[in-house]
Protein backbone atom coordinates (compact mmCIF):
# COMPACT_ATOMS: atom_id res chain seq x y z
CA UNK A 1 0.00 0.00 0.00
CA UNK A 2 1.36 3.72 -0.60
CA UNK A 3 2.51 5.79 2.51
CA UNK A 4 3.17 9.29 2.54
CA UNK A 5 6.08 10.59 4.80
CA UNK A 6 6.71 13.96 6.03
CA UNK A 7 8.91 15.72 8.17
CA UNK A 8 9.52 17.40 10.78
CA UNK A 9 6.20 17.48 12.78
CA UNK A 10 6.94 20.86 14.51
CA UNK A 11 9.00 23.66 13.56
CA UNK A 12 10.03 26.86 15.18
CA UNK A 13 12.53 29.45 12.97
CA UNK A 14 13.39 32.63 13.42
CA UNK A 15 12.80 35.26 10.79
CA UNK A 16 14.94 35.50 8.11
CA UNK A 17 16.57 32.03 9.10
CA UNK A 18 16.14 29.13 6.08
CA UNK A 19 13.58 25.97 5.70
CA UNK A 20 14.01 22.77 4.16
CA UNK A 21 10.84 20.56 4.50
CA UNK A 22 11.07 16.94 2.58
CA UNK A 23 8.22 14.52 1.96
CA UNK A 24 8.59 11.32 0.30
CA UNK A 25 6.07 8.70 -1.15
CA UNK A 26 6.35 4.69 -0.94
CA UNK A 27 4.33 2.34 -2.86
CA UNK A 28 3.51 4.37 -5.91
CA UNK A 29 5.58 5.15 -8.57
CA UNK A 30 5.45 8.38 -10.70
CA UNK A 31 2.75 10.47 -8.77
CA UNK A 32 1.56 13.58 -8.86
CA UNK A 33 3.24 15.37 -5.84
CA UNK A 34 1.83 18.89 -3.99
CA UNK A 35 2.46 21.12 -1.29
CA UNK A 36 -0.36 23.19 0.49
CA UNK A 37 -0.13 25.34 3.07
CA UNK A 38 -3.01 26.16 5.47
CA UNK A 39 -3.54 29.23 7.82
CA UNK A 40 -5.41 28.70 10.95
CA UNK A 41 -8.90 28.00 10.56
CA UNK A 42 -8.68 28.38 7.09
CA UNK A 43 -8.60 26.42 3.67
CA UNK A 44 -5.91 24.95 1.41
CA UNK A 45 -3.73 27.03 -0.52
CA UNK A 46 -2.01 24.92 -3.01
CA UNK A 47 1.44 26.24 -3.12
CA UNK A 48 3.44 23.86 -5.86
CA UNK A 49 2.77 20.78 -7.46
CA UNK A 50 4.62 18.45 -9.81
CA UNK A 51 3.77 15.86 -12.13
CA UNK A 52 7.56 14.31 -12.61
CA UNK A 53 11.34 14.84 -11.15
CA UNK A 54 12.18 18.42 -12.02
CA UNK A 55 8.78 19.28 -13.04
CA UNK A 56 7.51 22.10 -10.92
CA UNK A 57 4.42 24.41 -11.31
CA UNK A 58 4.18 26.81 -8.72
CA UNK A 59 0.33 28.39 -8.17
CA UNK A 60 1.41 32.11 -5.53
CA UNK A 61 4.32 34.25 -5.94
CA UNK A 62 6.19 33.99 -2.69
CA UNK A 63 9.54 33.34 -1.25
CA UNK A 64 9.02 29.09 -0.75
CA UNK A 65 10.54 27.16 -3.67
CA UNK A 66 10.10 23.34 -4.22
CA UNK A 67 11.72 20.64 -5.60
CA UNK A 68 11.75 17.29 -6.83
CA UNK A 69 14.86 15.48 -6.84
CA UNK A 70 13.93 12.14 -6.89
CA UNK A 71 10.57 10.49 -8.60
CA UNK A 72 9.30 10.06 -4.96
CA UNK A 73 10.59 12.89 -3.29
CA UNK A 74 9.26 16.53 -2.59
CA UNK A 75 10.83 19.17 -0.70
CA UNK A 76 9.79 22.64 -0.35
CA UNK A 77 12.70 25.37 0.74
CA UNK A 78 13.15 29.54 1.69
CA UNK A 79 16.06 31.29 1.61
CA UNK A 80 14.65 33.67 4.43
CA UNK A 81 11.63 33.01 6.38
CA UNK A 82 8.69 35.39 6.84
CA UNK A 83 6.49 36.09 9.78
CA UNK A 84 3.82 35.59 7.29
CA UNK A 85 5.16 32.35 6.44
CA UNK A 86 3.69 30.48 9.63
CA UNK A 87 0.73 27.75 8.79
CA UNK A 88 0.14 24.02 8.72
CA UNK A 89 2.24 22.74 5.61
CA UNK A 90 0.61 19.84 4.29
CA UNK A 91 2.28 17.38 1.22
CA UNK A 92 0.22 15.09 -0.92
CA UNK A 93 0.04 12.95 -3.33
CA UNK A 94 -2.20 12.06 -6.04
CA UNK A 95 -2.59 9.60 -8.79
CA UNK A 96 -3.38 10.31 -12.51
CA UNK A 97 -6.95 10.87 -14.01
CA UNK A 98 -10.25 10.76 -11.40
CA UNK A 99 -8.10 9.43 -8.73
CA UNK A 100 -7.84 11.33 -4.99
CA UNK A 101 -4.83 12.89 -3.23
CA UNK A 102 -3.64 11.39 -0.21
CA UNK A 103 -2.10 14.07 2.40
CA UNK A 104 0.36 13.75 4.85
CA UNK A 105 0.32 14.31 8.37
CA UNK A 106 1.76 18.40 8.08
CA UNK A 107 4.68 20.34 8.98
CA UNK A 108 3.13 22.85 11.53
CA UNK A 109 5.80 25.89 11.42
CA UNK A 110 6.24 28.75 13.52
CA UNK A 111 8.22 31.61 13.05
CA UNK A 112 9.53 33.92 15.64
CA UNK B 1 -9.30 28.15 -13.77
CA UNK B 2 -11.81 26.24 -12.09
CA UNK B 3 -13.53 28.30 -8.85
CA UNK B 4 -15.23 26.25 -5.72
CA UNK B 5 -17.40 27.33 -3.62
CA UNK B 6 -18.83 25.51 -0.45
CA UNK B 7 -21.59 26.38 2.30
CA UNK B 8 -22.05 26.65 4.91
CA UNK B 9 -19.12 27.77 6.99
CA UNK B 10 -20.25 26.66 9.94
CA UNK B 11 -22.70 24.25 10.84
CA UNK B 12 -24.37 23.21 13.77
CA UNK B 13 -26.88 19.82 14.26
CA UNK B 14 -28.04 18.31 17.14
CA UNK B 15 -26.93 14.58 17.53
CA UNK B 16 -29.03 12.26 15.51
CA UNK B 17 -29.77 14.97 12.38
CA UNK B 18 -28.97 15.35 9.18
CA UNK B 19 -26.48 17.70 8.03
CA UNK B 20 -26.11 19.13 4.30
CA UNK B 21 -22.79 20.72 3.07
CA UNK B 22 -23.00 21.97 -0.81
CA UNK B 23 -20.46 23.19 -2.93
CA UNK B 24 -20.46 24.66 -6.61
CA UNK B 25 -18.01 24.74 -9.18
CA UNK B 26 -17.41 26.69 -12.23
CA UNK B 27 -15.28 24.73 -14.83
CA UNK B 28 -18.50 22.21 -16.54
CA UNK B 29 -15.05 20.17 -17.64
CA UNK B 30 -14.35 18.96 -14.17
CA UNK B 31 -14.98 15.45 -13.68
CA UNK B 32 -14.06 14.25 -10.22
CA UNK B 33 -15.20 15.74 -6.90
CA UNK B 34 -13.61 14.57 -3.12
CA UNK B 35 -14.81 15.00 0.10
CA UNK B 36 -12.00 15.31 2.54
CA UNK B 37 -12.55 15.35 6.31
CA UNK B 38 -10.28 17.21 8.82
CA UNK B 39 -10.46 16.75 12.63
CA UNK B 40 -8.27 19.48 14.88
CA UNK B 41 -4.39 19.49 14.22
CA UNK B 42 -5.04 16.36 11.45
CA UNK B 43 -4.37 15.76 7.89
CA UNK B 44 -7.50 15.94 5.57
CA UNK B 45 -8.73 12.65 5.06
CA UNK B 46 -10.80 10.81 2.08
CA UNK B 47 -14.07 9.98 3.27
CA UNK B 48 -16.22 9.91 0.04
CA UNK B 49 -15.78 10.50 -3.85
CA UNK B 50 -17.89 11.01 -6.67
CA UNK B 51 -17.05 10.97 -10.39
CA UNK B 52 -19.38 12.56 -12.78
CA UNK B 53 -20.46 9.84 -14.91
CA UNK B 54 -22.48 9.25 -11.60
CA UNK B 55 -25.43 11.00 -9.70
CA UNK B 56 -25.24 9.56 -6.67
CA UNK B 57 -22.97 7.55 -4.06
CA UNK B 58 -23.05 6.31 -0.71
CA UNK B 59 -21.37 4.84 1.78
CA UNK B 60 -23.29 4.30 5.28
CA UNK B 61 -24.26 7.16 6.70
CA UNK B 62 -22.45 9.42 3.97
CA UNK B 63 -23.58 10.21 0.50
CA UNK B 64 -22.80 12.43 -1.95
CA UNK B 65 -24.93 13.89 -4.82
CA UNK B 66 -23.60 15.80 -8.02
CA UNK B 67 -25.89 17.65 -10.22
CA UNK B 68 -23.98 18.27 -13.62
CA UNK B 69 -26.35 20.44 -15.19
CA UNK B 70 -26.12 22.70 -12.19
CA UNK B 71 -23.04 22.61 -11.64
CA UNK B 72 -23.08 21.59 -7.75
CA UNK B 73 -22.31 18.60 -5.67
CA UNK B 74 -23.78 18.45 -1.79
CA UNK B 75 -22.30 15.96 1.24
CA UNK B 76 -25.16 14.20 3.36
CA UNK B 77 -24.24 12.95 6.60
CA UNK B 78 -27.04 11.21 8.14
CA UNK B 79 -27.57 10.02 12.38
CA UNK B 80 -24.89 12.58 13.07
CA UNK B 81 -22.15 11.55 16.10
CA UNK B 82 -20.17 13.89 18.22
CA UNK B 83 -17.22 11.94 15.66
CA UNK B 84 -18.86 13.66 13.15
CA UNK B 85 -17.41 17.16 14.05
CA UNK B 86 -14.40 18.66 12.09
CA UNK B 87 -14.04 20.42 9.08
CA UNK B 88 -15.25 19.50 5.84
CA UNK B 89 -13.43 20.39 2.52
CA UNK B 90 -14.81 19.80 -1.18
CA UNK B 91 -12.57 19.96 -4.19
CA UNK B 92 -13.14 19.29 -7.99
CA UNK B 93 -10.34 18.19 -10.12
CA UNK B 94 -10.46 18.63 -14.37
CA UNK B 95 -7.38 17.17 -15.27
CA UNK B 96 -6.05 15.08 -12.30
CA UNK B 97 -2.95 17.40 -11.70
CA UNK B 98 -4.96 20.11 -10.23
CA UNK B 99 -7.56 19.68 -7.39
CA UNK B 100 -9.32 23.16 -6.35
CA UNK B 101 -11.02 23.44 -2.41
CA UNK B 102 -13.43 24.76 -1.15
CA UNK B 103 -13.12 27.04 1.97
CA UNK B 104 -14.25 24.56 4.27
CA UNK B 105 -16.94 23.66 6.81
CA UNK B 106 -16.63 23.06 10.16
CA UNK B 107 -19.10 21.05 11.42
CA UNK B 108 -20.13 20.72 15.47
CA UNK B 109 -22.53 17.82 16.18
CA UNK B 110 -24.08 18.46 19.47
CA UNK B 111 -24.25 15.64 21.77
Amino acid sequence: SQTIHQWPATLVQPVGSPLSLECTVEGTSNPNLYWYRQAAGRGLQLLFYSVGIGQISSEVPQNLSASRPQDRQFILSSKKLLLSDSGFYLCAWGGQGTQPQHFGDGTRLSIL
Amino acid sequence: GENVEQHPSTLSVQEGDSAVIKCTYSDSASNYFPWYKQELGKRPQLIIDIRSNVGEKKDQRIAVTLNKTAKHFSLHITETQPEDSAVYFCAASLTGNQFYFGTGTSLTVIP
